[in-house]
């Protein structure tokens, strides 16, 4: 079983339409969790940390559930400039070791 | 502009010649990593260095060397490269010693082809 997890997608998203997609990951002791976007191969960029009590930044809401171990992105109000390739990071018992996940592809559609 | 420079962005080369990617960040971070990212596995890290002088094995080291002797500059040396080298490298810095907390700053990436 891979560390880090996610569904690759493409998830297909009507412009303004809300999507939501998930990442799992096994190390029980990982204590910091982030999301990531990347664009066609270009370097990935933060788009935020997760925090345990869930966090909200604009239309992007992240969620994070320890007892089952994964964290969640949603996007509301979707823009055809949110498709993108969306990691899941998560940092590793040993602390600075960053694992990340495949990453799930999101396409935005007029 | 605080940025991290990778050099050089593409490159051809064939097996066995030996090689090196630089990698540069002007944000005094004392965190840097190289990490490689191929189709269906995801980016995964090569080598890390909290500081100077100071370097350690990630997931996928084998084949690869780096080394730390100021902090701005993190070089990826391939001894003798071999066609599974082929991939997307990318260069990262944070500014924190446990770069796990902090926000990653990737370089542009360098795409290498090993013949």
């Amino acid at each position: 079983r891979k560390e880090v997890e996610q569904d690759p997608g493409p998830f297909n998203v009507p412009e303004g339409a809300t999507v939501a997609f998930n990442c799992t990951y096994s190390n029980s002791a990982s204590q910091s969790f982030f999301w990531y976007r990347q664009d066609c191969r270009k370097e990935p960029k933060l788009l935020m940390s997760v925090y345990s009590s869930g966090n909200e930044d604009g239309r992007f809401t992240a969620q994070l559930n320890r007892a089952s171990q994964y964290i969640s992105l949603l996007i509301r109000d979707s823009k055809l400039s949110d498709s993108a390739t969306y990691l899941c990071v998560v940092n590793g018992a040993a602390g600075n070791k960053l694992t990340f996940g495949g990453g799930t592809r999101v396409l935005v559609k007029p | 502009e605080a940025q991290v420079t990778q050099n050089p962005r593409y490159l051809i080369t064939v097996t066995g010649k030996k090689l090196t990617v630089t990698c540069s960040q002007n944000m005094n971070h004392e965190y840097m990593s190289w990490y490689r990212q191929d189709p269906g596995l995801g980016l995964r890290q090569i080598y890390y260095s909290m500081n100077v002088e100071v370097t350690d094995k990630g997931d996928v080291p084998e084949g690869y060397k780096v080394s730390r002797k100021e902090k701005r500059n993190f070089p990826l040396i391939l001894e003798s490269p071999s066609p599974n080298q082929t991939s997307l490298y990318f260069c990262a810095s944070s500014g924190r010693d446990r770069g796990n907390s902090n926000e990653q700053f990737f370089g542009p990436g360098t795409r290498l082809t090993v013949l």
